[in-house]
């Protein structure tokens, strides 16, 4: 139940074109859901961050969607750029539950080709 | 400068040895977490702390010790490293009620 389940493993994208990662959970009691952006030899730095009360959210080429009823929330990037070349986490948490720690996806790793 | 910092960067130790990783933060925030990140798994919590001398297990906490005895530090010990414990460890601060900030890890390699 504390699990995210994160799809899919390995991204590669056009230059331009539009990135989709996609996450799942189980424990209704998330309230909080990130996505960190972690690139080679770096600690993972806060992307965009959505709550479930939007559905949507939107940071220049970077949106969540949020479907509570089916228990996913996903991440576009849209005019993918070679810059964009990164592994990506979504995440989940409760606050107040140990800290708010954050339970992690396993990862994508995205290439943006030129 | 301000953020996280961690040392070593990179680290080789034998199995049974033991290892301390360090992490220094300089916004006085008052949560500090240790994560470890292996492929496959994403990243786990193995310690959090929520003040000075207030620490507490996360999901993987067995063969680590942590201590906080002043809010800035939060070091990480490996009692007696084994090749299992090999991977790359992140240590967060905590801003607010949510957003975690992370320093740039600390690779750890046992043989």
């Amino acid at each position: 139940q504390q699990q995210v389940k994160q799809s899919p493993q390995s991204l590669i994208v056009q230059k331009g074109g539009i990135s989709i990662i996609n996450c799942a959970y189980e424990n209704t009691a998330f309230d909080y859901f990130p996505w960190y952006q972690q690139f080679p030899g770096k600690g993972p730095a806060l992307l965009i961050a959505i709550r479930p009360d939007v559905s949507e959210k939107k940071e220049g080429r970077f949106t969540i969607s949020f479907n509570k009823s089916a228990k996913q929330f996903s991440l576009h990037i849209m005019d993918s750029q070679p810059g964009d070349s990164a592994t990506y986490f979504c995440a989940a948490s409760i606050k107040g539950n140990q800290g708010g720690k954050l339970i992690f996806g396993q990862g994508t790793e995205l290439s943006v080709k030129p | 400068d301000a953020g996280i910092t961690q040392s070593p960067r990179y680290k080789i130790t034998e199995t049974g040895r033991q290892v301390t990783l360090m992490c220094h933060q300089t916004w006085s925030h008052s949560y500090m977490f240790w994560y470890r990140q292996d492929l496959g798994h994403g990243l786990r919590l193995i310690y959090y702390s929520a003040a000075a001398d207030i620490t507490d297990k996360g999901e993987v906490p067995d063969g680590y010790v942590v201590s906080r005895s002043k809010t800035e530090n939060f070091p990480l010990t490996l009692e007696s490293a084994t090749r299992s414990q090999t991977s790359v460890y992140f240590c967060a601060s905590k801003v607010g009620s949510d957003t975690q900030y992370f320093g740039p890890g600390t690779r750890l390699t046992v043989l």
